[in-house]
């Protein structure tokens, strides 16, 4: 059965921390994801990745970085947490194909106090 | 620019009813088109995609989706609701470079 893993689904962090959300996938997938999902606003690209060491920015990639040293792994970090970033986040994986659909991890819901 | 709409934030229905959630979509090409639905807590799940072909697609959970270029709409359908369908459901569009854009949800509520 195919898997995506974020490894923690709900951290708590101060306002200034450094936050690091992991996310595994064992499809072999190209394509990787890091989405934020809050009420009445859906989900928003926050960066992908389509191989190895690439990455792109998507719609709100302020605030955040990502790290893709292994095919399988895709990193979104919080260089100093604030607030306004408390948010459910999504990984993703795809299929490097027009016609690839996503797959989706169960989420991480964090809170910056 | 891609974009996609669902107009309703909130449906309430009953068990046993028909259903139909709304998308709508602005994509200048053929576009890709998904269905995902996310119970809580819990991450998205793929119900149906449209490609190309035949414009009434199935799904998993008895679920269709009906494609009208003329609309640039892509709703959901089921003829009758169950219970376990209570979740919140994100309408698609995917490009040609493996970029999706997502509505903001529609949450159904499924009275008894």
């Amino acid at each position: 059965d195919v898997k995506v893993t974020q490894s923690s689904r709900y951290l708590v962090k101060r306002t200034g921390e450094k936050v690091f959300l992991e996310c595994v996938q064992d499809m072999d997938h190209e394509n990787m994801f890091w989405y934020r999902q809050d009420p009445g606003l859906g989900l928003r690209l926050i960066y992908f990745s389509y191989d190895v060491k690439m990455k792109e920015k998507g719609d709100i990639p302020e605030g955040y970085s990502v790290s893709r040293e292994k095919k399988e792994r895709f990193s979104l970090i919080l260089e100093s947490a604030s607030t306004n970033q408390t948010s459910m986040y999504l990984c993703a994986s795809s299929l490097y194909s027009a016609t690839g659909e996503l797959f989706f991890g169960e989420g991480s819901r964090l809170t910056v106090l | 620019a891609q974009s996609v709409t669902q107009p309703d934030i909130h449906i309430t229905v009953s068990e046993g009813a028909s259903l139909e959630l709304r998308c709508n979509y602005s994509y200048g090409a053929t576009p890709y088109l998904f269905w995902y639905v996310q119970s809580p807590g819990q991450g998205l799940q793929l119900l149906l995609k449209y490609f190309s072909g035949d414009t009434l697609v199935q799904g998993i959970k008895g679920f269709e989706a009906e494609f009208k270029r003329s609309q640039s709409s892509f709703n959901l359908r089921k003829p009758s609701v169950h219970w376990s369908d209570a979740a919140e459901y994100f309408c698609a569009v995917g490009d040609n470079f493996n970029k999706f854009y997502f509505g903001s949800g529609t949450k159904l509520n499924v009275k008894p």
